[in-house]
């Protein structure tokens, strides 16, 4: 019964290729978020979605796609993967105006790129 | 611009102690501040929040204290107990509709010894 899931949780691939992550929320949670945290630890968010509508979309490269087909799910596809890519991506959960209560994490996907 | 700073990447403190772990931050604009801790392999877990119009706000062994005048808060741990070894994420909100951007500190490393 775990709260936010994320599969796969590790993912190696190679320069070029284009890679899905998925994420999934059984919370009843209205608003969605990726995180990625890169080496030197820093967590940044990449996008945030509330019932299935783009809310936050940082300076992120057009390559990352996020898709979200319902509010439980938000998946995040990357095109043309660079190494730069590599880090470790963390899903998250809330219910919409209420973050000071907290974003629920997943256990994050750690993606290396070769 | 790091708008959420943990100057103290690592600290070790002695079980039953108090171990006192640091943020500052440079956006007088942000609405809540919230502590995160993490476990290798793991996601953020939420802590303890304050709001921005609050100095203090406690949940068991835990308390944090805001200075908005030194733009600066901190989370008390008492006592400090192995399990609590573990990185501590500072973060700040803004809200505003159902935004829910957090911004994170880069983390301090704590070592509770037995």
């Amino acid at each position: 019964d775990t709260a936010v899931s994320q599969t796969p949780k590790y993912l190696v691939t190679q320069m070029g290729n284009d890679k899905s992550i998925k994420c999934e929320q059984n919370l009843g949670h209205d608003t969605m978020y990726w995180y990625k945290q890169d080496s030197k630890k820093f967590l940044k968010i990449m996008f945030s979605y509330n019932n299935k509508e783009l809310i936050i979309n940082e300076t992120v490269p057009n390559r990352f796609s996020p898709k979200s087909p319902d509010k439980a799910h938000l998946n995040l596809h990357i095109n043309s993967l660079e190494l730069g890519d590599s880090a470790v991506y963390f899903c998250a959960s809330s219910h919409g105006g209420q973050g000071h209560l907290g974003q629920f994490f997943g256990p994050g996907t750690r993606l290396t790129v070769l | 611009d790091q708008q959420v700073k943990q100057n103290s990447p690592s600290l070790s403190v002695q079980e039953g102690r108090i171990s006192i772990l640091n943020c500052d931050y440079t956006n007088s604009m942000f609405d809540y501040f919230l502590w995160y801790k993490k476990y290798p392999a793991e996601g953020p877990t939420f802590l303890i929040s304050i709001s921005s119009i609050k100095d203090k706000n406690e949940d068991g062994r835990f308390t944090v204290f805001l200075n908005k005048s030194a733009k600066h808060l901190s989370l008390h741990i008492v006592p400090s107990q192995p399990g609590d070894s573990a990185v501590y994420f500072c973060a700040a909100l803004t809200s505003g509709g159902n935004t829910g951007k957090l911004i994170f500190g880069q983390g301090t490393t704590l070592q509770v010894k037995p």
